[in-house]
């Protein structure tokens, strides 16, 4: 069966400081891959989106960036954290785009200090 | 591009008792998906719904596309369902536009 992991679960970071999350999902090739945020109280925003190695697409200008180095892989980075930035970050795949479900890790609870 | 709506906001309910949550959506879906985030954050599928009923113990779900809506039922809650509820809509393509949620607290 299909499993999603994230780490780290949760991370506290100095403003200002570099960024980097984690997700591989195991049991399933080619994906596409999805990293949301999810701001406290709130509904969740996508904020990029691979349909394969190399290809990522952005929704929201931001000061965060995504990578996937490897089928299964798919990392959210930033240079430098901003206040705003805090949140919690939820990774997910799917088999195909639209008309396919959804499934998401356990996330990572992200506060900048 | 799609909105999604939920209602109600916020609910509270006696152990035992049954509840109904909508997801109005503005336009046709190709995918409408409910989830329970329980309070540890963990988003949990509960139905892949475009159309038509499912059910799944005490939840089930009915989608009628052509009003553009989904409705999530409830029975028997039990403290275990708290959490925020969310449905997912899709209209084709790669983003999933999620409402605001209905938080539910259920009382022992």
């Amino acid at each position: 069966s299909q499993t999603i992991h994230q780490w780290p679960a949760t991370l506290v970071q100095p403003v200002g400081s570099p960024l980097s999350l984690e997700c591989t999902v195991e049991g399933t090739s080619n994906p596409n891959l999805y990293w949301y945020r999810q701001a406290a109280g709130r509904g969740l925003q996508l904020l990029f989106y691979s349909v394969g190695i190399g290809q990522i697409s952005s929704e929201v200008p931001q000061n965060l960036s995504a990578s996937r180095p490897q089928d299964r892989q798919f990392i959210l980075s930033s240079k430098k954290l901003l206040l705003s930035d805090s949140g919690f970050y939820l990774c997910a795949w799917s088999v195909l785009a639209g008309n396919q479900p959804q499934h998401f890790g356990d996330g990572t609870r992200l506060s900048i200090l | 591009g799609i909105q999604v709506e939920q209602s109600p906001p916020d609910l509270i309910l006696q152990e035992g008792a049954n509840s109904t949550l909508r997801c109005n959506f503005s336009d046709s879906v190709n995918n409408l998906q409910w989830f329970h985030q329980n309070p540890w954050g963990q988003l949990i599928n509960l139905f892949y719904i475009p159309s038509g009923t499912k059910q799944n113990g005490r939840l089930s779900a009915t989608t009628v596309a052509t009003e553009r809506y989904s409705l999530l039922y409830i029975s028997s809650s039990q403290t275990t369902d708290s959490g925020v509820y969310f449905c997912a809509a899709n209209t084709g393509g790669f983003k999933t536009i999620f409402g605001a949620g209905t938080r539910l607290f259920v009382k022992a």
